[in-house]
């Protein structure tokens, strides 16, 4: 079982709709969870972090977590052809190994006019 | 905001060749630094993680002695791939981890190996 999985996609969505993106997580002593936007060729930018079960909203994106689940998606709200790009879910680990992230294999989504 | 400068940005070496790849924290003191490879279509895969003035650890998989790592002081962590051939072509990041700042990653190193 892979330690963060994320569906590969692409997932595609028209302009103005709102894109989910799901990510599931095996080490259920995960402490930090993290999306990440990477444009190809590019490193990847933060986009939302989260540490604690529940939503946590910043503009256009909010973050879900579920820790009973093992379960981190992003909802991005009015999506924009800008925001076509790979997302990509990380996660840190429990205590000793804590520090590390370790990310899923990326959701590539397209926004379409 | 936190930033880590990595150079250099491509880089196309002969292969038997050895190249360095630099990452320095501009604005904080980078305590811990992650180094990355990335295949196209594929994730980050975690190589090494080391803490300034000690010894990187390895990754499973990652051999020690072909991917140098040296974090000698905390605004500078340098990885050299020696002895390149074409498999070790790949896109290599690295991330930054200090203070009060998150995870900052580095703009990539495109490495072709001819």
């Amino acid at each position: 079982q892979k330690e963060v999985e994320q569906n590969s996609g692409p997932l595609s969505v028209p302009e103005g709709a709102i894109a989910s993106l799901n990510c599931t997580y095996s080490d259920r002593g995960s402490q930090s969870f993290f999306w990440y936007r990477q444009y190809s060729g590019k490193s990847p930018e933060l986009i939302m972090s989260i540490y604690s079960n529940g939503d946590k909203e910043d503009g256009r994106f909010t973050a879900q977590l579920n820790k009973a689940s093992q379960y981190v998606s992003l909802l991005i709200r009015d999506s924009q052809p800008s925001d076509s790009a790979t997302y990509l879910c990380a996660v840190t680990g429990r205590t000793g190994t804590a520090s590390k992230l370790t990310f899923g294999t990326g959701t590539r989504l397209q926004v379409t006019l | 905001g936190a930033v880590v400068s990595q150079h250099p940005s491509r880089v196309i070496c002969k292969s038997g060749t050895s190249v360095k790849i630099e990452c320095r924290s501009l604005d904080f003191q980078a305590t811990t630094m992650f180094w990355y490879r990335q295949f196209p279509k594929k994730s980050l895969m975690l190589m090494a993680t080391s803490n300034e003035g000690s010894k990187a650890t390895y990754e499973q998989g990652v051999e020690k002695d072909k991917f140098l790592i040296n974090h000698a002081s905390l605004t500078l962590s340098t990885l050299t791939v020696t002895s390149a051939h074409p498999e070790d072509s790949s896109f290599y990041i690295c991330s930054a981890r200090g203070g009060s700042a998150g995870y900052t990653f580095g703009s990539g190193t495109r490495l072709t190996v001819v």
